[in-house]
């Protein structure tokens, strides 16, 4: 199974900040990786597909890169509605498997 | 709008059963690959099963194979998951999540989710 391991678990900012999140794939993963936001009592809502696509409706504030084994999610200008914690998932193979999730809190 | 709703989640004794049921609308449902991804308090989320748009293929986690079997209604727009042998760590709440493309590269729509609880 491909292990995926988000850091941190946890991250404090304040609004108008820059956030990145990081997810490390255990094996090459190409670009088959994607961006999840959970706010608490919400369905989880798709942000990013395929390593850097938007998905439709999402802020342009979001935006993710890499390929291969690291990728980052990164929020430009933060806004309080962005409390919620982000999973990175890979489609590479199955099982699909998701990170451990990164609990984001506004200061 | 796509919606998805779960139904039929509960308490529920070790080694029960409980069968969800996910309603669909907003989309062509029977065009889609479904699946079921479950979290437990305090984890990340685990996919759990998948459907082809057809019905006739079907993926489970090493974790639930055996013991779940997920299908699917097209006339009824529903999916749906028939969980047996119910264990402790089976306790989730479990999402319907709609995949984008025919080899689920993401899930682009989920469901509010059910609470299952495995307990005596």
């Amino acid at each position: 199974d491909i292990q995926m391991t988000q850091s941190p678990s946890s991250l404090s900012a304040s609004v108008g900040d820059r956030v990145t999140i990081t997810c490390r794939a255990s094996q090459s993963i190409s670009s088959y990786l994607n961006w999840y936001q959970r706010k608490p009592g919400k369905a989880p809502k798709l942000l990013i597909y395929a390593a850097s696509s938007l998905q439709g409706g999402v802020p342009s504030r979001f935006s993710g890169s890499g390929s291969g084994t690291d990728f980052t999610l990164a929020i430009s200008s933060l806004q309080p509605e962005d409390l919620a914690t982000y999973y990175c998932q890979q489609s590479y193979s199955t099982p699909l498997t998701f990170g451990q999730g990164t609990k984001l809190e506004i200061k | 709008e796509v919606q998805l709703l779960e139904s039929g989640g509960g308490l529920v004794q070790p080694g029960g059963s409980l069968r969800l049921s996910c309603a669909a609308s907003g989309f062509t449902f029977s065009s889609f690959v479904m699946s079921w991804v479950r979290q437990a308090p305090g984890k990340g989320p685990e996919w759990v099963s998948t459907i082809r748009d057809s019905g006739d293929n079907t993926y489970y986690a090493d974790s639930v194979k055996g013991r779940f079997t997920i299908s699917r209604d097209n006339s009824k727009n529903t999916l749906y998951l028939q969980m047996n042998s119910l264990r402790a760590e089976d306790t989730a709440v479990y999402f319907c999540a709609k995949c984008s493309g025919t080899r689920c590269l993401n899930f682009d729509y989920w469901g509010q989710g059910t609470l299952v609880t495995v307990s005596s």
